[in-house]
C-alpha cells in the first residue's frame, strides 16, 4: 500500500554542523510532500512544503530536496542547533487532503 | 495565531469507559483529522472529515467514532476504552484542497492529547 518511510529513527550530529534526513515514498503519484517537527510534549509543527514539480526549495536554514526518480526526500539543516532536536516527519499528500506520514527520525544536536 | 485546540493534554480513563476527545479549530479550516502516535508506528490516521456532519474512515477507525456537527469542532470518541488504546492523540485541520492553494501549510496540528486506559 501507500506509505512513507525514513531511513533512520535516529540521528546525532554536533552543534554547528549540518544535517541531512532522508525519507523514501512509495506512492509515485504523490504531488505535495511536507516536512514537520515535533518537539517533546507538543504537536508536529510545518516546517516547509515542496510540489512535484520543483526538485529543492529552500527556507530559512532549511532545505528540501526530492527525487522523484528514486521517490527520495530529505530535509536538510544548516548549522544545527541545540533548538533543532526533535522528531522530524516527511508526509506525503496521497488523496485529496489526506497526508500519509513517515515513522520519524530523531534528531540530537549535541553541544 | 491560528490554534488548534484539544481540550485535555492527560487523560486517564478506566477499560470500558466512553471517551471523548475534542478538538477546536479557529482558522475556518474545512478539513479537520483525528491520528493517534506511537513509538515506531508514527502517525496513523483514524478518521477525517471534510465537512460539516461528514465523516470518513482512516486507516485505523475500529474502536472510534467521531463527530462533527460544527465547522470547528471535531470529536473523536472511544466508544468502550481499552487498554490498547492508550496513546497520543492528535487532532489536525487544514484547508481543502491541501497542497493547490497560494499558500499552504499542510495540516496545523493541536498539542495532542495523551489517553492512558487502565
Amino acid at each position: 500500500g501507500e506509505s512513507v518511510g525514513l531511513h533512520l529513527p535516529t540521528l546525532s550530529v554536533q552543534e554547528g554542523d549540518n544535517s541531512i534526513i532522508n525519507c523514501a515514498y512509495s506512492n509515485s503519484a504523490s504531488d505535495y510532500f511536507i516536512w514537520y517537527k515535533q518537539e517533546s510534549g507538543k504537536g508536529p509543527q510545518f516546517i516547509i512544503d515542496i510540489r512535484s514539480n520543483m526538485d529543492k526549495r529552500q527556507g530559512q536554514r532549511v532545505t528540501v530536496l526530492l527525487n522523484k526518480t528514486v521517490k527520495h526526500l530529505s530535509l536538510q539543516i544548516a548549522a544545527t542547533q541545540p533548538g533543532d532536536s526533535a522528531v522530524y516527519f516527511c508526509s506525503e499528500e496521497t488523496s485529496g487532503s489526506r497526508l500519509t506520514f513517515g515513522e520519524g527520525t530523531q534528531l540530537t544536536v549535541n553541544p | 495565531d491560528v490554534k488548534v485546540t484539544q481540550s485535555s493534554r492527560y487523560l486517564v480513563k478506566r477499560t470500558g469507559e466512553k471517551v471523548f476527545l475534542e478538538c477546536v479549530q479557529d482558522m475556518d479550516h474545512e478539513n479537520m483529522f483525528w491520528y493517534r502516535q506511537d513509538p515506531g508506528l508514527g502517525l496513523r490516521l483514524i478518521y477525517f472529515s471534510y465537512d460539516v456532519k461528514m465523516k470518513e474512515k482512516g486507516d485505523i477507525p475500529e474502536g472510534y467514532s467521531v463527530s462533527r456537527e460544527k465547522k470547528e469542532r471535531f470529536s473523536l470518541i472511544l466508544e468502550s476504552a481499552s487498554t490498547s488504546q492508550t496513546s497520543m492523540y492528535l487532532c489536525a485541520s487544514s484547508l481543502l484542497g491541501l497542497g493547490r492553494g497560494t499558500v499552504d501549510y499542510g495540516y496545523t496540528f493541536g498539542s495532542g492529547t495523551r489517553l492512558t486506559v487502565v
